[in-house]
């Protein structure tokens, strides 16, 4: 059964540093892999998403993702946050062919001044 | 061009009633999927329904049931609440069907607090 691991329930970074969320996925086959942020009180916003081809992902608002097969991982990152990037980040995997998709549980980013 | 669109974005409802609840997809979008979003289990797929046909379920009791109707808006309606039932439901629309490489586009949610 296809499930998605975010170790990271809650990262705390400094204005200015950079990032990484970690996102680790188990699926029979190569999976279509999504990050997706939440603002509180919004729906989920697509920030990127991988189906094949070049391992590293660029997205919205400065983010980019990895997506390592052997480790099976698709960490995202930024280089350098800013504060109103503090929000609730959900990874996701999704069969080809339907809408069935699983997330983690999300890891909450704050953003310290 | 708006967005997806949810009403009402919060109720408030008892144990033992029943609720409805509405999704207007972004215009041209006919497939609206149906997520429901707890502290305790986090974000789980409830069904999607396309062409006014329900295409995927998840795992959620009978309670739980949907439509769709030509125009492609969307209703979800639970039965019978329990308390566990209070979770934010987050409605999703895409252009077509055929699968994760078409991006879903998110509504704000309903809040759904059963007493």
């Amino acid at each position: 059964a296809q499930s998605v691991t975010q170790p990271d329930i809650h990262i705390t970074v400094s204005e200015g540093a950079s990032l990484e969320l970690r996102c680790n996925y188990s699926y029979g086959a190569t999976p279509y892999l999504f990050w997706y942020v939440q603002s509180p009180g919004q729906g989920l916003q697509l920030l990127l998403k991988y189906f094949s081809g070049d391992t590293l992902v660029q997205g919205i608002k400065g983010f980019e993702a990895e997506f390592k097969r052997s480790q099976s991982s698709f960490n995202l990152r930024k280089p350098s946050v800013h504060w109103s990037d503090a929000a609730e980040y959900f990874c996701a995997v999704a069969p080809y062919n339907n809408n069935d998709m699983r997330f983690g549980a999300g890891t909450r980013l704050t953003v310290k001044p | 061009k708006a967005g997806v669109t949810q009403t009402p974005r919060y109720l408030i409802k008892t144990r033992g009633q029943q609720v409805t609840l509405s999704c207007s997809p972004i215009s041209g979008h006919r497939s609206v999927s149906w997520y429901q979003q707890t502290p305790g289990q986090g974000l789980q797929f409830l069904f999607e329904y396309f062409s006014e046909t329900q295409r995927n379920k998840g795992n959620f009791p009978g309670r739980f049931s949907g439509r769709q109707f030509s125009n492609s808006r969307s209703e979800m309606n639970v039965s019978t609440l329990e308390l566990g039932d209070s979770a934010l439901y987050l409605c999703a629309s895409k252009t077509s069907s055929g699968g994760a490489a078409d991006t879903q586009y998110f509504g704000p949610g309903t809040r759904l607090t059963v007493l």
